[in-house]
């Protein structure tokens, strides 16, 4: 089993649409959170940090389920210029103290007009 | 990202050839990571280094090297290069701290082993 785990997709949805994103993982030991926004053939970004109360930024709200090891995106009235592929992140202690990132392989979405 | 800076670009070699993909940051962090991406397997670290005198096997360190030559460049080499290193591969940076702190990351090198 992976130890980071999200849907492929692709998901395509209209302009203006909700749509959420799942993503799973294995290690109860996994500290911190994040999503990452990868557009086609560019260097990963990070779309923000997810916090255990949830947290919003504008059209985006994150989610962290620790007892279900589950964690979630929203993206609320999507634009053409969201279509991305979205990375799951999580951190967790590896050798000694020091902390590792380990990437999904992302969820793509498409947002059509 | 132009405060990370990956060269070359692209690269196409042949199999057993010594290949060196450098990083270079602008960005004053201490921390360097490489990965590579391949389809369906999302990004993989190869190897990381906190600062100039360390250097850390990642996920996938087998077959690769890496140099940390000053704070501010890191290199990945492949010793003898094989075709299941072909990949996209990213150079990150991070500040120190913990790891909670964003990666920044270079455009990336795409490589072909023939």
């Amino acid at each position: 089993r992976k130890e980071v785990e999200q849907d492929p997709g692709p998901f395509n949805v209209p302009e203006g649409a909700t749509v959420a994103f799942n993503c799973t993982y294995s290690n109860s030991a996994s500290q911190s959170f994040f999503w990452y926004r990868q557009d086609c053939r560019k260097e990963p970004k990070l779309l923000m940090s997810v916090y255990s109360s949830g947290n919003e930024d504008g059209r985006f709200t994150a989610q962290l389920n620790r007892a279900s090891q589950y964690i979630s995106l929203l993206i609320r009235d999507s634009k053409l210029s969201d279509s991305a592929t979205y990375l799951c992140v999580v951190t967790r202690i590896s050798s000694g103290s020091a902390r590792q990132l380990t990437f999904g392989s992302g969820t793509q979405l498409t947002v059509l007009p | 990202d132009a405060d990370v800076t990956q060269t070359p670009r692209n690269r196409i070699t042949k199999t057993g050839k010594r290949i060196m993909l450098e990083c270079s940051q602008t960005k004053g962090h201490d921390r360097m990571y490489w990965y590579r991406q391949d389809p369906g397997l999302g990004l993989r670290l190869i190897y990381y280094s906190f600062d100039v005198k360390d250097i850390n096997k990642g996920e996938i360190s087998d077959g690769y090297s890496v140099s940390r030559q000053a704070q501010a460049k890191f290199s990945l080499s492949l010793e003898s290069a094989i075709p299941n290193q072909t990949a996209l591969y990213f150079c990150a940076t991070s500040v120190g701290g913990g790891g909670d702190q964003p990666q920044h990351f270079g455009d990336g090198t795409r490589l072909s082993i023939l």
